[in-house]
């Protein structure tokens, strides 16, 4: 069974600062992972993806992950926060021997302040 | 790239009327499309799985008569929500599967996600 957990519903940061959302997951097959971003009322845009090759990912807008099989995680992070990077942050889980079970996170609010 | 076009944006309606919602995939085909409504800050809950041809299969607690879903086409999933009512206002997102493979059968488990579509029922 997959499951993936975001543990922050909402994170604040100061522009220019670091970003890290957090996301952890569980599956019993090998996982492809996926962080989307959506902003008010949009749909969903994909920031980046694994899918077994490189475990460092980056993404567009400054954004890269790392998938770290020991740790089951699939943290965001990016040096350097900006204004428009305030949104919703979803990450995704999904078999990659059954790419129909996709699994969403809850979902991270990322608030920037000026 | 891929793109998924979803309309209307907004739709306002009465209740006791039908409000239809459509989502299109532009310059590539997709078979299988999915169905999710989104509560004010929460994740996205899949409803339903169209799939061309053939019925579309619900999640569990999704009313099959109350949120009708047709993919008569390769390129066009509708989801027609009938006789609305207040409770049923929320934001509505299609998304079309990304698929690779010769003849494009092969799911990578990547997304993508029409605008979303704010239904308001009165």
């Amino acid at each position: 069974a997959q499951s993936v957990t975001q543990l922050d519903s909402h994170v604040s940061v100061s522009e220019g600062t670091p970003v890290l959302l957090r996301c952890n997951y569980s599956s019993s097959y090998s996982p492809s992972l996926f962080w989307y971003v959506q902003h008010p009322n949009k749909g969903l845009q994909l920031l980046l993806k694994y899918t077994s090759a490189a475990t460092l990912v980056k993404g567009i807008n400054g954004f890269e992950a790392e998938f770290k099989k020991s740790e089951t995680s699939f943290h965001l992070t990016k040096p350097s926060a900006h204004m428009s990077d305030a949104a919703e942050y979803f990450c995704v889980v999904s078999e990659r021997s059954s790419a129909s079970k996709i699994i969403f996170g809850s979902g991270t609010r990322l608030s920037i302040r000026p | 790239g891929a793109v998924v076009s979803q309309h209307p944006s907004w739709v306002i309606c009465k209740s006791g009327t039908s409000v239809k919602i459509e989502c299109r995939s532009l310059d590539f085909q997709a078979t299988t499309m999915f169905w999710y409504r989104q509560f004010p800050k929460q994740s996205l809950m899949l409803m339903a799985t169209s799939n061309e041809g053939s019925k579309a299969t619900y999640e569990q607690g999704v009313e099959k008569d109350k949120f009708l879903i047709n993919h008569a086409s390769l390129t066009l999933s509708t989801l027609t929500v009938t006789s609305a009512h207040p409770e049923d206002s929320s934001f509505y997102i299609c998304s079309a599967p990304k698929t690779s493979g010769r003849a494009g059968l092969a799911n990578t488990g990547e997304l993508f996600f029409g605008e979303g579509s704010r239904l308001t029922v009165l």
